[in-house]
């Protein structure tokens, strides 16, 4: 099956610790995001990918990290630096056309 | 910061009749608008897109329209289903016709259908 897949679906976090989601596509598309999204909100952008190697800073980059070695994938780290980062996270990618396409998500909950 | 929004956070309706949902943009510059849908604890899942030079296109039951005079776009939905009832989201990109341009979404407006 082509798409999207994010690991863990469900993903606790003890205060100062730092944790990794993971993001796979085999969709073979350039470019890869990362998004936030808090209950009963529109998404907000962390960071993006348009090619290997390469990544930008989104509208809320603070206290997070990524790392683009391979075109599938694109995993997201949220570090101890985020205060809040109790949210659900969503990567997504997309190809010329600009649509993007989305994962099932991370619910990230900090205990 | 421009940014897309959203008339009605809410819309209840009944099986059987037609959804309108609305979305108002500020960015005269955006020139490709997509529309998703999300249900509960899932991703947002694309279900129809329209480049500005165009000012209607439909899919199955689905129809998006826009009016760039008052920089409106709509989705309608036909003979709504139960299953369509989700949060619906409009989301404009301001690339300005450079490839994977950042997508600027709204807040959503949840469609509630009715048995």
């Amino acid at each position: 099956d082509g798409g999207i897949t994010q690991s863990p679906k469900y993903l606790f976090r003890k205060e100062g610790q730092n944790v990794t989601l993971s993001c796979e596509q085999n969709l073979n598309h350039d470019a890869m995001y990362w998004y936030r999204q808090d209950p009963g909100q529109g998404l907000r952008l962390i960071y993006y990918s348009q090619i290997v190697n390469d990544f930008q800073k989104g509208d809320i980059a603070e206290g997070y990290s990524v790392s683009r070695e391979k075109k599938e994938s694109f995993p997201l780290t949220v570090t101890s630096a985020q205060k809040n980062p109790t949210a659900f996270y969503l990567c997504a990618s997309s190809d010329y056309t600009d649509t993007q396409y989305f994962g099932p998500g991370t619910r990230l909950t900090v205990l | 910061g421009e940014s897309v929004g959203l008339h009605l956070p809410t819309l209840s309706v009944q099986e059987g009749d037609n959804s309108i949902i609305n979305c108002a943009y500020s960015n005269s510059a955006s020139d490709y608008f997509i529309w998703y849908k999300q249900e509960s604890g899932k991703g947002p899942q694309f279900i129809i897109d329209i480049r500005s030079n165009m000012d209607k296109r439909q899919g199955q039951r689905v129809t998006v329209l826009l009016n760039k005079t008052v920089k409106h776009l709509s989705l309608q939905i036909a003979a709504t289903q139960p299953g369509d009832s989700a949060v619906y989201f409009c989301a404009e990109n301001m690339a300005g016709g450079t490839s994977y341009g950042k997508l600027t979404f709204g807040q959503g407006t949840i469609l509630t259908v009715h048995p």
